[in-house]
């Protein structure tokens, strides 16, 4: 089935330096995959949809500057957490359509990365 | 604004008994709703889904029912099994944004033997 790998599922970074996060689909292309943020306890929370070649659609209250999402392959979403600070520690999952007919409503999603920011 | 509720934190079963799991939602937009199940350290994987134009939907041991005019869902897992404990989501979505999940808070549920 499709499988989507996250990396790193887990960083522990300073507060000021910014965190790269990697999104790869590896057994098939993804125009568009999304970011979510879950707090614990808490639902998953999408903070936006990257869209290959071109820039990526925030939601409501997502800083876009804060969070920089760079889709430049078929295969391949990052997100950027720059400056971040402690209150930018959370799980971020991505997830992405596979495109299979049986599962056109259906996402898979990576095992998520754990950030922490001392 | 949360738009998808799973208002019970945690369930305990006993193996073999069916286990209810329920999600509330606001939204009447919603054109379609997800399951999903999620083990510590991994991503959520798909379990069944429903087209706001169903009220049931089975798939072996899980079926989710859908009433609409109660904006309310429900997962059944019958009978449940050790390897079913796991946190569930609940998630919906509509067409002219297909892809943009909400999502509720999960419900873990625990199958004891």
């Amino acid at each position: 089935g499709a499988v989507v790998s996250q990396h790193p599922s887990w960083v522990i970074c300073k507060s000021g330096t910014s965190v790269k996060i990697e999104c790869r689909s590896l057994d098939f292309q993804a125009t568009t995959m999304f970011w979510y943020r879950q707090f614990p306890k808490q639902s998953l929370m999408l903070m936006a949809t990257s869209n290959e070649g071109s820039k990526a659609t925030y939601e409501q209250g997502v800083e876009k500057d804060k969070f920089l999402i760079n889709h430049a392959s078929l295969t391949l979403s990052t997100l950027t957490v720059t400056s971040a600070h402690p209150e930018d520690s959370s799980f971020y999952i991505c997830s992405a359509r596979s495109g299979f007919p049986s599962g056109a409503n259906v996402l898979t999603f990576g095992a998520g990365s754990r950030l922490t920011v001392l | 604004d949360q738009q998808v509720k799973q208002n019970s934190p945690s369930l305990s079963v006993q193996e073999g008994r069916i286990s209810i799991l329920n999600c509330d939602y606001t939204n009447s937009m919603f054109d379609y709703f997800l399951w999903y199940k999620k083990y510590p350290a991994e991503g959520p994987t798909f379990l069944i889904s429903i087209s706001s134009i169903k009220d049931k939907n089975e798939d072996g041991r899980f079926t989710v029912f859908l009433n609409k005019s109660a904006k309310h869902l429900s997962l059944h897992i019958v009978p449940s099994q050790p390897g079913d404990s796991a946190v569930y989501f609940c998630a919906a979505g509509s067409a002219d944004s297909w892809g943009k999940l909400q999502f509720g808070a999960g419900t873990q549920v625990v199958v004891t033997p």
